[in-house]
């Protein structure tokens, strides 16, 4: 069946590195998205895609990055992480229909 | 940019209907209405969604008011399974805005 997935589902990094959620879909969805969810705020976009080469800022992009170089994958990268990022990190897929699947979930502690 | 209201929470009794209200009172005549839920830290999950006209799948209903400033999603019978964050979203373009949602408890 095809599905999203995320990895890693709990990273814990330091202040400062560099970190990157890999996103990867099997539907050859063209539009992807990265959520934060964080408390008190639901989800709020960081950034999206709507297909290869393609990439756009959301809501909260300060300090995030992504890249679209084929259709199944949108990692997500943190140039140098904060403790302000802590969260957990959400990646979406839509397709033709008016539908957003989520994946599971990357949980990420910046200490 | 159309927001929804929801609110915070909400109980229902296992076996009940429950109602799950929404404001979005700028929205616009293109905009679509989405219900989305997310138990414990899943990834949320698509229930419904629609424009103008009351839709009906296997999981809910919405009802959409005519002048399109609230709605309504119905769970016709309640279980326990159903214990969840909801959210309305409104849809403008490919993004979608969320809010914070309603906690629903259903009780046995």
């Amino acid at each position: 069946d095809a599905e999203i997935t995320q990895s890693p589902r709990h990273k814990i990094t330091e202040t400062g590195r560099q970190v990157t959620l890999a996103c990867h879909q099997t539907w050859n969805h063209n539009n992807m998205f990265w959520y934060r969810q964080d408390l008190g705020h639901g989800l709020r976009l960081i950034h999206y895609s709507y297909g290869v080469q393609d990439t756009n800022k959301g809501e909260v992009s300060d300090g995030y990055s992504v890249s679209r170089s084929n259709t199944e994958d949108l990692p997500l990268t943190l140039e140098s992480a904060a403790s302000s990022q802590t969260s957990v990190y959400f990646c979406a897929s839509r397709g033709t229909t008016d539908t957003q699947y989520f994946g599971p979930g990357t949980r990420l502690t910046v200490l | 940019d159309a927001k929804t209201t929801q609110p915070p929470s909400m109980d229902c009794a296992e076996g009940r209907a429950a109602n799950l209200p929404c404001n979005h009172s700028t929205i616009s005549g293109n905009e679509y209405v989405y219900w989305y839920r997310q138990i414990h830290s899943q990834g949320p999950q698509y229930i419904i969604h629609g424009l103008k006209n009351n839709e009906t799948n296997e999981m809910a209903s919405l009802i959409i008011t005519e002048d399109r400033k609230s709605s309504t999603l119905i769970l016709p019978h309640a279980t326990l399974r159903d214990t969840a964050v909801y959210y309305c979203i409104v849809r403008t373009g490919n993004q979608f805005y969320f809010g914070t949602g309603t906690s629903l408890t259903v009780i046995p």
